[in-house]
């Protein structure tokens, strides 16, 4: 069974810029969470989408948004990136949303970084 | 402010030994507690889960929960070197999201 894909890997992009990040759910789960890991903030929930619609959302600015697909697969957008939005973003699905028993598993994480 | 704590570390235990980490929690109504481990540029991998209080083992790592003191910990027994990683505790919030700590880097010596 395949495991939550994400692309890029890598990604450099210039402050102002924007970028757009790709996830590939496990097959069956419905439930996309995205997270944003820094050395010094740790691993911070950005916002979960189940069944196409944005269910949860934590505190970040506007201009970190998503969307979620028919297929589950989701993606992250960053616009008007700054400095300080390098960092390691983590996709995680998960069967169930919202009630016990949530196992998530992330991907491989893209490495954003803004020069 | 719903807060995970964790003792960032490190923590260095010689090879063989009991590895314990501790994590607790502001968010008295939390139900759902998860322990994941991640290597140096690596993603966070799951390795247990708990909702009831007391104790769960599997294989080496049992973890422990007791929702009175709101208190988790994770015990790694026969501490390998390829345990070295950093542990990171979770804890499902009231919107099912994952509320991390920052976690304790474990340092397992040969």
């Amino acid at each position: 069974k395949a495991g939550v894909t994400q692309t890029p890997r890598y990604l450099i992009k210039t402050r102002g810029q924007q970028v757009t990040l790709s996830c590939s759910p496990i097959s069956g789960h419905r439930s996309v969470s995205w997270y944003q890991q820094t050395p010094g903030q740790g691993l911070q929930f950005l916002f979960e989408y189940f069944s196409e619609t944005q269910r949860n959302k934590g505190n970040f600015p506007g201009r970190f948004s998503g969307r979620q697909f028919s297929n589950s697969r989701s993606e992250m957008n960053v616009s008007t990136l700054e400095l300080g939005d390098s960092a390691l973003y983590l996709c995680a699905s998960s069967l169930i949303n919202g009630v016990l028993n949530t196992e998530a598993f992330f991907g491989q994480g893209t490495r954003l970084t803004v020069v | 402010q719903k807060e995970v704590e964790q003792n960032s570390g490190p923590l260095s235990v010689p090879e063989g030994a009991i590895a314990s980490l501790n994590c607790t929690y502001s968010d008295r109504g939390s139900q759902s507690f998860f322990w994941y481990r991640q290597y140096s540029g690596k993603s966070p991998e799951l390795i247990m889960f708990i909702y009831s209080n007391g104790d769960k083992e599997d294989g080496r790592f049992t973890a422990q929960l007791n929702k009175a003191s709101q208190y988790v910990s994770l015990l790694i027994r026969d501490s390998q070197p390829s345990d070295s990683a950093t542990y990171l505790c979770a804890v499902e919030g009231s919107q099912g999201n994952l509320i991390f700590g920052k976690g304790t880097k474990l340092s397992v010596k040969p």
